[in-house]
This record gives structure tokens, sequence and C-alpha cells, in this order.
């Protein structure tokens, strides 16, 4: 079956960066993109971006270019998504996605806390 | 950007009600629209993809319907499993955007 997981909640302080990864399997890495989506506390879904696995090629939305990054590692099926200069606002659940017809399978989800 | 528009952002209901959620994109989109199930704590899951289309191991009182601007989420039957908060996805042009969220409570 088809599972994404994800590294573990972190902490950090403002103006720090943070590299969650998201691990695949149950199919072929390569043949779906993976989104990233976020959730502050208490809010709704905010889109990020996505990669694709088979070529590294990423697009990523305008409110993140030029401080989110998103890599793969197709050797251990895994993506992986670096937010730098973080504030005060980045404080979220951060999710990967496996896109077919929209998302279909999601992550657990990691915390990300920026405190302090 | 398109503007995924979602109403109500909350309502009331009964189990075995029929509830009913809509959202309306600022521009066409065809039928590229998802409905997502958020429960507290737990990541979104998929109910409904290309507009109408159940996801696989969805109950059949869930149903999806429209395509262009309009699109409606029905929970025919509500169950106690069901409180929880919907979202609408627009996947048709970049970037994706969601409808703000309908939390379902229990009246």
């Amino acid at each position: 079956q088809v599972q994404l997981v994800q590294s573990g909640a972190e902490v950090k302080k403002p103006g720090a960066s943070v590299k969650v990864s998201c691990k695949a399997s149950g199919y072929m890495f390569t043949e779906h993109y993976l989104y990233w989506v976020r959730q502050a506390p208490g809010q709704g879904l905010e889109w990020m971006g996505w990669i694709n696995p088979k070529s590294g090629d990423t697009h990523t939305a305008q409110k993140f270019l030029g401080r989110v990054t998103m890599t793969r590692d197709t050797s251990i099926s895994t993506a992986y998504m670096e937010v730098n200069r973080l504030t005060y606002d980045d404080t979220a659940v951060y999710y990967c996605t496996k896109g077919h017809f929209g998302c279909d399978y999601w992550g657990q989800g990691t915390l990300v806390t920026v405190s302090s | 950007d398109i503007q995924m528009t979602q109403s109500p952002s909350s309502l009331s209901a009964s189990v075995g009600d029929r509830v009913t959620i809509t959202c309306r994109a600022s521009q066409g989109i065809r039928n590229d629209l998802n409905w997502l199930q958020q429960k507290p704590g737990r990541a979104p899951k998929r109910l409904i993809y290309r507009a109408s289309n159940l996801q696989s191991g969805v109950p059949s009182r869930f149903s999806g319907s429209g395509s262009g601007t309009g699109f409606t989420l029905t929970i025919s039957g509500l169950q106690p499993e069901d409180f929880a908060t919907y979202y609408c996805l627009q996947y048709n042009s970049y970037p994706w955007t969601f409808g703000q969220g309908t939390r379902v409570e229990m009246k």
C-alpha cells in the first residue's frame, strides 16, 4: 500500500533553516509528482510547490520563491523540502502528498515550530 | 491565482442529516477538483477526485458534483465519524488553491 512517512517534529529559532523528509513506498517513486502543503495552527491548507522525482524539476509558489528548496534522492525514494530564514509565521504542520488527479495520498505531517 | 470560495464556513448537523458544501472557483477549472476531509490532528484524506469520482474505500454516502466554476460535496446520511473539516482543492492550474474549509459540527 502507498505510504508517505515524514520526519519528526522540529523546533527552530528564527532565521534558522529546517529540512523535512518524506519517504515514499508502495508505488514507483519516479512516476508521480510530490507536492508540499502546509497548515498553520488553526488555519487552512496552503500549497507550497512540487517536485518531479524523475527529473528533479521543481515549481515553487511565488510566496516561497528564494526561501524554499525541494530535492529528492531516488535511491531511497525520499523527497526533501528545506525552508530557510524561518520566521514565527512558518510555524505549521508541513505535509507531503502524492500527485494523481490532485493529491491522493498524504504523509502524516511534520510540525515545525519556530520559537526563540 | 484561482480563488476558491467555500461555503458555509461551518455548519451544525445531526446524525442522519443530508449535508451540502459548495465551492466556487473564480475561473473555470473544468472538473479538476478534489474534496478532502480532515480530522483534528490528522492529515487530510481525499474523498473525491475529478469533481465527482469517489476515492477507493470512501463510503458511498459521499458524492461530488459540478464542473467549471461551481462544485458541491454532499453527505447523504451524516455519520458520527463524518464530523470533521472539509476542503476543496483545485488542481487545474498552479498555484493549486484550497477553499477556506467547512467545519461540520454536531448539533
